[in-house]
Parts: C-alpha cells; structure tokens; sequence
C-alpha cells in the first residue's frame, strides 16, 4: 500500500527564515511526485511534479527537491504569504487507487510570522 | 484559475437526506473527480469521471453515487446522507488522464473551492 507521511504537522517561522518541509513516501514504483499548497478555506493548488530522484523544481522561494525515498520543499527567505498547508502526493507506476492514482499525505501547516 | 464552481459552498442537512453536489467547469477537461478532505486524512478519492458518463469508484465510494450527463457536470450525490460523510468535499479536474503505462500524466489537477458538508 502506497504511502505517504509529511512532517512536521505544523511550523511556525519568522519572515526570512528559511527552512525545510519533507514528504516521506513508500510506493511500489514512483511514477511521480507532487506538491500542492492550500489556503485556509480553498482547494489545493498544484506547485510542482517530481519524477526521478536528484530531479529539483524551484517556482519563487519555493524549492522541491527529491530522492528515492523523500522529497523536501525548502522555503528560502519566507514571507507572511507563504502561510498555508502544504500536501504531497504520489503516483504509483501501476494505481490501484483510482483514476489518478495520486496518494496525498495529510499536509503540513505553515505560518510565517512578520 | 481554472473554472470550476462548486455548489452548494455551505449545507447542514439531517442523517437520512438525499444531498447533491455539483461540479460545474468550463474548461472542458475530459477528467473530473471528487475527492473528500477530513482532519486527519489526506484528500481521498470518492469517485471519478473519464468522460461523459464514463465514471467510475475511487478509495472511499460508498455511500456515494456520480453522474455525468454532460462534459462540463460532475455531480456527487449521497443517497442516505450519514454523520460519517460530514466533510469538506472538492472537485477537480484535469486535463490528462490516469496513470497509464506509457502516457504522461502530470498530477496537474485544478481543484474548486469546496462544499462543506455537515450531516447532523
């Protein structure tokens, strides 16, 4: 069964610190990884697909980095705007889950503080 | 943004009740999806559509029926509504399809806004 664990749950940060958040992932054959970030009371917005490891996406102060077993979303110089929930999906090679096949972990919560 | 508009945004309803929810796009995507979202949970997959009255069940269908009469509607009905399906339930759609062998498939979906459901 395709896995997914972010952490932390939650991170609190100055505006300007930088820092990481990471998506722990156990699937048989990736075929992807993604990442999206959702506000409060919004559906999530698509940021970035990884698809072999050593691969890296950057879009502003965002970073997506991953490996064969994780990937991280380095957050350089943060502003307040960057607070929401950010999730992690993968894509198993062969889904069993359905259309997509996508598999989200349950997120992980930013606040940057000003 | 991508069109997509989700309604109702809000309902309280009693255990028992017929509800419908509609997804409505106009970016006429072949693939639509509804997907539910609970503390604790990652987004799973109820249901989704490849086309218009193609549709078929994801991780957590029961409970749950869909129907697609036209390219732009997806609609998630839950026949005898129960406290287990208070949610917040999106809608998405994406342009590429499924994860087939061979194809590329992006895990680009758009998502709506969100309906919140409580069945009380």
């Amino acid at each position: 069964e395709d896995q997914v664990t972010q952490s932390p749950e939650a991170l609190r940060l100055q505006e300007g610190e930088s820092s990481s958040l990471n998506c722990s992932y156990t699937v048989s054959g990736l075929r992807g990884l993604f990442w999206y970030r959702q506000d409060p009371g919004k559906g999530p917005e698509f940021l970035f697909t990884l698809y072999s490891a050593g691969e890296e996406k950057e879009k502003e102060r965002l970073k997506a980095t991953l490996t064969k077993k994780e990937s991280f979303l380095h957050i350089t110089a943060p502003k307040p705007e960057d607070s929401a929930t950010y999730l992690c999906a993968v894509q198993a090679i062969y889904s069993g889950g359905g259309a997509d096949g996508l598999t989200f972990g349950k997120g992980t919560h930013l606040i940057i503080q000003p | 943004d991508a069109g997509i508009t989700q309604s109702p945004r809000h309902k309280v309803t009693e255990t028992g009740t017929p509800v419908t929810l509609r997804c409505h796009q106009t970016e006429n995507h072949r693939y639509m999806y509804w997907y539910r979202q609970d503390p604790g949970h990652g987004l799973r997959l109820i249901h989704y559509s490849y086309g218009v009255k193609d549709t078929d069940k994801g991780e957590v269908s029961d409970g749950y029926s869909v129907s697609r009469s036209k390219t732009e509607d997806f609609l998630l009905t839950l026949e005898s509504a129960t406290s287990s399906q208070t949610s917040v339930y999106f809608c998405a759609i994406s342009e590429r399809g499924p994860a087939v062998a061979g194809a590329l498939n992006t895990g680009e979906l758009f998502f709506g806004e969100g309906s919140r459901l409580t069945v009380l």
